[in-house]
């Protein structure tokens, strides 16, 4: 039980272009799905918080313009990286907490490059 | 948001006990402490969680003294699969507000 996935693993994007990450928990309903981005040899940095239902709350330095964050239904949240660019390349992982739970789980990541 | 500090790496040998010790000195009465494992380019696995005392499972066993300021990680006979880093977190759960701050974790090194 309690698992996470992302949709794409990995995407090439050239710059300009938006992508947009899905997302899902498999077997729980999530109220709250996490956003983070990771770069090589370092730890994972807290983007974005988003209860089901409402906007996204997000950390200081995040642009939210950029980033947009869904969260529609309990076993979706997805991030969208407009207009991306070469600094925005980086590793994204989601996790997903429900109410129920004592914990967070996370998805497998997605591995963004921007050309 | 209570801060965790853990030592940067460790090395350990296959079939060795290791022990990993994080520090968490303003700890909050509702907060608990999450163990997880991650290896490259993959998404954090949860290892172990707890409030106080002893928590044991399968993988690992937590311990936690009683002001709580710290809790260590023990991962018996470990083996090369089990390099990694190691993230100990602590957050309140039930709690949709609360958020998890990942600390910079231990890099966890396992030679034959």
């Amino acid at each position: 039980g309690a698992v996470v996935s992302q949709h794409p693993s990995r995407v090439i994007c050239k710059s300009g272009t938006s992508v947009k990450i899905e997302c899902r928990s498999l077997d729980f309903q999530a109220t709250t799905m996490f956003w983070y981005r990771q770069f090589p040899k370092q730890s994972l940095m807290l983007m974005a918080t988003s209860n089901e239902g409402s906007k996204a709350t997000y950390e200081q330095g995040v642009e939210k313009d950029k980033f947009l964050i869904n969260h529609a239904s309990l076993t979706l949240s997805t991030l969208t990286v407009t207009s991306a660019h070469p600094e925005d390349s980086s590793f994204y992982i989601c996790s997903a907490r429900s109410q129920g739970q004592e914990t967070q789980y996370f998805g497998p990541g997605t591995r963004l490059l921007v050309l | 948001l209570a801060k965790t500090t853990q030592p940067i790496s460790m090395d350990s040998y296959e079939g060795q006990e290791v022990n990993i010790t994080c520090s968490h000195n303003n700890i909050a009465t509702n907060d608990y402490i999450t163990w997880y494992q991650q290896f490259p380019s993959q998404g954090p696995r949860f290892i172990i969680q707890g409030y106080k005392t002893k928590v044991t499972n399968e993988v690992a066993s937590l311990f936690i003294p009683a002001d709580r300021k710290s809790s260590t990680l023990s991962l018996p006979r470990v083996s090369l699969s089990d390099t990694a880093v190691y993230y100990c977190l602590v957050g309140e759960e039930y709690s949709s507000a609360s958020k998890i701050i990942f600390g910079s974790g231990t890099r966890l090194s396992i030679r034959p």
